[in-house]
């Protein structure tokens, strides 16, 4: 099975930061990958698929890059609603797997 | 796009359970279809996959032979038979649309397997 290792396990950040989430494969997985946000007690959401892809009426601070083995989520002005938990999933070859999570926290 | 699980709830280990999804907004019949699963405080794990005509489907090793997804395209569903029930069994899952990425999400039904 393909291994997701996210980074940083948790994050703190103060609203209008640019901050940066990095999953890494630990086998090339091309470009298909896909990053989520979840709230608590909330399904995850769908936040960028095929590394770099904005899903529709996912606000434009999101962004992804990466291809192969090493992707970045990336948001480039930190809002209040942004504050969430935050996970990488490929879908190269079954299983899918997930990356363990990022927490971004309010500093 | 709405998807709506049903199913969840107590079991003892070993036992089954069998969950549904009722999916609404868009064109079910084009879409392969997935369960994953999220156990208390802890990450995401996908479960199984289905494709559009249920021809094809995919399993976790952990599930396999234990777990059968199906659906039907006439009522716009998707079911997984969960039998031999364990306690790591124990999760919110989730019903998801699927284009490899996990496009649409149900709000998911708890599944809690204990003695």
């Amino acid at each position: 099975d393909i291994q997701m290792t996210q980074s940083p396990s948790t994050l703190s950040a103060s609203v209008g930061d640019r901050v940066t989430i990095t999953c890494r494969a630990n086998q090339s997985i091309n470009k298909w990958l896909a990053w989520y946000q979840q709230k608590p007690g909330k399904a995850p959401n769908l936040l960028i698929y095929k590394a770099s892809s904005l899903q529709s009426g996912v606000p434009s601070r999101f962004s992804g890059s990466g291809s192969g083995t090493e992707f970045t989520l990336t948001i480039s002005s930190l809002q209040p609603d942004d504050f969430a938990t935050y996970y990488c999933q490929h879908y190269n070859e079954y299983p899918y797997t997930f990356g363990q999570g990022t927490k971004l926290e309010i500093k | 796009v709405q998807l709506v699980e049903s199913g969840g709830g107590l079991v003892q280990p070993g036992g089954s359970l069998r969950l549904s999804c009722a999916a609404s907004g868009f064109n079910f019949n084009t879409y392969w279809m997935s369960w994953v699963r999220q156990a208390p405080g802890k990450g995401l794990e996908w479960v199984a996959n289905i494709k559009e005509d249920g021809s094809k489907k995919f399993y976790v090793d952990s599930v396999k032979g234990r777990f059968t997804i199906s659906r039907d395209n006439a009522q716009n569903s998707v079911s997984l038979l969960m039998s031999s029930l364990r306690v790591e069994d124990t999760a919110v899952y989730y019903c998801t649309s699927t284009a490899g990425y996990l496009e649409s999400w149900g709000q998911g039904t708890l599944v809690i397997v204990s003695s």
